[in-house]
C-alpha cells in the first residue's frame, strides 16, 4: 500500500515569502505529526495531529508557522514571512492513533530559503 | 532533550552482526523504546519497538535489559546498505512526538 507522500519534494524560496508544504498520510490514520530536521540534527517534533484537531504544537517555534488538517487526512504546513534559518528538511508522519503506535515517516520536503 | 545516549559512530564489516547500543536510564514504566534509521537524503524508516521483551522481525533485533535502562539493536549479517544513521528513541506511552537526538551513524564496509 501507499505510504505518507509529501509535496513538493524541494522547495526553494526568497526570504519573506510564504510557502505551504503538503502531506499526504497512510489512508486510515488518524495521527499526524510533522518534525523539522535540520543539517547534521535529528527530526524536531513541530505539531501533532489526532483527526482534525492540534493535540500537541508545542514544537512550533514562533507565530509565523502553523498547520492545518481540515478533514482529518491531508494536512498543510504553513510558514509565513520565511527565514533563512527556516531552511530544513520537514518530515511527516502518520500512525494508526494511539500515541504508542509506530510512526511512519514521509521522504521529506527540502525547503531553502534564500 | 532526548532521553537516550547513543555512540556518535560505528562500523561493521559486511556480513558480521553490528550491535548499536543504547543508554535510557531515565525510561518511564509506560514508554516504548523504538529504533528507526535514516539512510541519507530520505525520511526516517522505522526498524523495530519494544517494552520489556526481547523483540524480533524481519529487520532486526532488539535486547532491552531487564531494568530497562539500556537496550541493543542487532543487525544479525550487516550489508553496506545497512549504512545508516540508527536512532535510538524512548516514546509513546502518554505522549506521541518522538524526541530524537543525533544517532549512531553505522558504517558497514566490505
Amino acid at each position: 500500500g501507499a505510504g505518507v507522500s509529501q509535496t513538493p519534494s524541494n522547495k526553494v524560496t526568497e526570504k519573506g515569502k510564504y510557502v505551504e508544504l503538503r502531506c499526504d498520510p497512510i489512508s486510515g490514520h488518524t495521527a499526524l505529526y510533522w518534525y523539522r530536521q535540520s543539517l547534521g540534527q535529528g527530526p524536531e517534533f513541530l505539531i501533532y495531529f489526532q483527526g482534525t484537531g492540534a493535540a500537541d504544537d508545542s514544537g512550533l517555534p514562533n507565530d509565523r508557522f502553523f498547520a492545518v488538517r481540515p478533514e482529518g487526512s491531508v494536512s498543510t504546513l504553513k510558514i509565513q514571512r520565511t527565514e533563512r534559518g527556516d531552511s530544513a528538511v520537514y518530515l511527516c508522519a502518520s500512525s494508526s492513533g494511539s500515541p504508542s503506535e509506530t510512526q511512519y515517516f514521509g521522504p521529506g520536503t527540502r525547503l531553502l530559503v534564500l | 532533550d532526548a532521553k537516550t545516549t547513543q555512540p556518535t559512530s560505528m562500523d561493521c564489516a559486511e556480513g558480521r552482526a553490528a550491535n548499536l547500543p543504547c543508554n535510557h536510564s531515565t525510561i518511564s514504566g509506560n514508554e516504548y523504546v523504538y529504533w528507526y534509521r535514516q539512510i541519507h537524503s530520505q525520511g526516517p524508516q522505522y526498524i523495530i519497538h519494544g517494552l520489556k521483551n526481547n523483540e524480533t522481525n524481519e529487520m532486526a533485533s532488539l535486547i532491552i535489559t531487564e531494568d530497562r535502562k539500556s537496550s541493543t539493536l542487532i543487525l544479525p549479517h550487516a550489508t553496506l546498505r545497512d549504512t545508516a544513521v540508527y536512532y535510538c528513541i524512548v516514546g509513546g506511552g502518554s505522549q506521541g512526538n518522538l524526541i530524537f537526538g543525533k544517532g549512531t551513524k553505522l558504517s558497514v564496509k566490505p
